[in-house]
């Protein structure tokens, strides 16, 4: 079975901060896809990012890194620069690679770390 | 291109009535996902539909819940005699398949069983 866990339950951080969102997941599988989502306090999840299996390489988007290791299972996020708009619950999930016709590609995601960022 | 869109967006109802929600995907986007989140967790899957066919339900679908997208398009999520249990936000994702593993979802129903 999957599982995704999100160790950190809250982190504080005051703005211009750097923080790291940790997630560690399980699989049995040996092709997947990482998520990281976003949920501000509007209550719609934003997609952020995806990650293959198969592509270990570090992605920058502006502010936002991604930390893709697979000898430790683990795909974290950190936020550069941290600015109020930040705040928000962020989601890692993990879904199955589709496989004709096994797998819908549904996600299993992680509790979720609560971001605040103080002015 | 208009996103996922459900509605109501929120319900109140007594415990025992029944509800329906419904779900409009991004036009085009043939994967119909449902999922459930309570507070403070993150979302659960309920069932997934390939156009008009159902194809997974997760065991948290017990016999009160029932789905359907028609035509392949629009899906309606039914519960029937509701329970305190079934407060949550209810959320619906679309994508296209094959290609696309991203979901995009919709803002969610928030229903409250008192």
């Amino acid at each position: 079975a999957q599982k995704v866990t999100q160790a950190q339950t809250e982190i504080s951080v005051v703005e211009k901060e750097d923080v790291t969102l940790d997630c560690v997941y399980e699989t049995r599988d040996t092709t997947y896809y990482l998520f990281w989502y976003k949920q501000p306090p509007s209550g719609e999840l934003v997609f952020l990012i995806r990650r293959n299996s198969f592509d270990e390489q570090n992605e920058i988007s502006g502010r936002y890194s991604w930390n893709f290791q697979k000898s430790t299972s683990s795909f974290n996020f950190t936020i550069t620069a941290s600015q109020v708009v930040d705040s928000a619950v962020y989601f890692c999930a993990l879904s199955e690679a589709y496989a004709g016709g096994t797998s819908y590609g549904k996600l299993t995601f992680g509790q979720g770390t609560i971001l605040t960022v103080h002015p | 291109d208009t996103g996922v869109s459900q509605d109501p967006r929120h319900k109140i109802t007594k415990r025992g009535q029944n509800v329906t929600f419904r779900c409009d995907p991004i036009s085009e986007h043939n994967r119909l996902y449902w999922y459930r989140q309570t507070l403070g967790q993150g979302p659960e899957f309920l069932t997934y539909f390939q156009n008009e066919a159902q194809l997974e339900k997760s065991r948290l679908l017990s016999d009160r819940f029932s789905a359907e997208r028609p035509k392949g398009s629009f899906s309606t999520l039914e519960i029937q005699r509701t329970e305190q249990g079934d407060s949550a936000m209810y959320l619906c994702a679309s994508s296209l398949r094959p290609d696309s593993y991203e979901q995009y979802f919709g803002p969610g129903t928030r229903l409250t069983v008192t």
